[in-house]
């Protein structure tokens, strides 16, 4: 079992669409949570960290359950704009562990 | 300017040659890493650096090595290049002093990286 899973799409959807990602992850003792947005041949980008109370940056809503073991993501009114990889990330003690991503198509 | 800084950012080379990647951050942090990107696989660690004196193998280190020059560079060598190494390699760094959920990695643009 990967240590950190995602669904690799690709998602397409209308602009102004409403779409979630789910991320799960299997260590149970993993103390930071993240999510990056990556376009192509770039570099990731922090998007959002994750907190357990759920937190929210503009259109873009992210959620932990430590007890289930998963992330979420949602974004709102989608754009043009969105359509890019978005990596679900989980830091244990020191290491950062990354999902191969989830591909977003946002379509006109 | 960028933060965290990669030289070359294209590379190609032939099979054998001995290559060195260059990763430069005026971010102060202590912690920088070494990933490599292959299409449909997450970001794999290859060596990571707590400070100076601090060098760890990461999942994939077979065939890199790395040296710590100053807290601002790390530099990636593949001694003798094969082919499955053509990939994307990316520089990251850290801050072990920020709170957690906080400690975000930053990345360098990336190295391609292809060997023939």
């Amino acid at each position: 079992r990967k240590e950190v899973e995602q669904d690799p799409g690709p998602f397409n959807v209308p602009e102004g669409a409403t779409v979630a990602f789910n991320c799960t992850y299997s260590n149970s003792a993993s103390q930071s949570f993240f999510w990056y947005r990556q376009d192509c041949r770039k570099e990731p980008k922090l998007l959002m960290s994750v907190y357990s109370s759920g937190n929210e940056d503009g259109r873009f809503t992210a959620q932990l359950n430590r007890a289930s073991q998963y992330i979420s993501l949602l974004i709102r009114d989608s754009k043009l704009s969105d359509s890019a990889t978005y990596l679900c990330v989980v830091k244990g003690t020191y290491k950062y562990i990354f999902g191969t991503g989830t591909r977003l198509k946002v379509l006109a | 300017d960028a933060d965290v800084t990669q030289t070359p950012r294209n590379r190609i080379t032939k099979t054998g040659k001995r290559i060195m990647l260059e990763c430069s951050q005026t971010k102060g942090h202590d912690r920088m890493y070494w990933y490599r990107q292959d299409p449909g696989l997450g970001l794999q660690l290859i060596y990571y650096s707590f400070d100076v004196k601090d060098i760890n193998k990461g999942e994939i280190s077979d065939g890199y090595s790395v040296s710590r020059q100053a807290q601002a560079k790390f530099s990636l060598s593949l001694e003798s290049a094969i082919p499955n190494q053509t990939a994307l390699y990316f520089c990251a760094t850290s801050d072990s002093r920020t709170a957690l959920g906080s400690n975000e990695q930053f990345f360098g643009p990336g190295t391609r990286l292809t060997v023939l």
